[in-house]
């Protein structure tokens, strides 16, 4: 599976956007990108996942480059429970997920 | 609904009793997986089934680890003579399907071993 470049990490105001970006250049054509958070003591969060079209959910919105090599995960108004790691996968064939060091995304009131 | 379950949530045993841990999959994921997550750590996977069926346990870390699925549902993993090196969150996901690039995976909250 390709590997992720994410910031290590990133504050946002309460309210605002909070825009994460993730570097993929070396994705293939069938890997998804897939981002999930993990909140202290819980378990990974699924948010939203891709393939090469924009997506939304009721969490999050999902922008990926035309090339591919890149997409930004939007959460439109972070809130104070956004505090999280987000984490940027490339999925395959390979359902061995690593997770990577992600970005702690701490929001401030 | 109802999402992955695990319990107990809190485990704390002494070094060289058996533990039990405990997974219920959202209802028709056919797919679960074992992870464990050490202080400070990435993810580190165990194993997965199909159904009832355990493709890879390539990832179980000695002879002391085993698991079970019964009914396409509930699945056990199964710690003999715990040691020290145990002590991890145990988490279970599930998923639609396996093998699939367009299957998410859907985690609990974990089971939190000490091993004393």
């Amino acid at each position: 599976d390709a590997k992720t470049t994410q910031p290590t990490s990133m504050d946002c105001a309460e309210g605002r956007a909070a825009n994460l970006p993730c570097n993929h250049s070396t994705i293939s054509g069938n890997e998804y990108v897939y981002w999930y958070r993990q909140i202290h003591s819980q378990g990974p969060q699924y948010i939203i996942h891709g393939l090469k079209n924009n997506e939304t959910n009721e969490m999050a919105s999902l922008i990926i480059t035309e090339d591919r090599k890149s997409s930004t995960l939007i959460l439109p108004h972070a809130t104070l429970r956004d505090t999280a790691v987000y984490y940027c996968i490339v999925m395959g064939s390979n359902y061995k997920l690593t997770f990577g060091k992600g970005t702690l995304l701490t929001v401030n009131p | 609904g109802a999402g992955v379950s695990q319990s107990p949530s809190n485990k704390v045993t002494e070094k060289g009793k058996d533990v039990e841990l405990r997974c219920d999959p959202i209802s028709g994921h056919t797919a679960l997986y074992w992870y464990r997550q050490s202080l400070g750590q990435g993810l580190e996977f165990l194993i997965y089934f199909q159904g009832n069926s355990a493709p890879d346990k390539s990832g179980l870390p000695s002879d002391r680890f085993s698991a079970e699925r019964t009914g396409g549902s509930v699945s056990t993993l199964t710690i003999q003579r715990t040691q020290q090196e145990d002590s991890a969150v145990y988490l279970c996901a599930s998923s639609l399907w396996v093998s699939s690039y367009n299957s998410p995976l859907h985690f609990g909250n974990g089971t939190r071993l000490t091993v004393t």
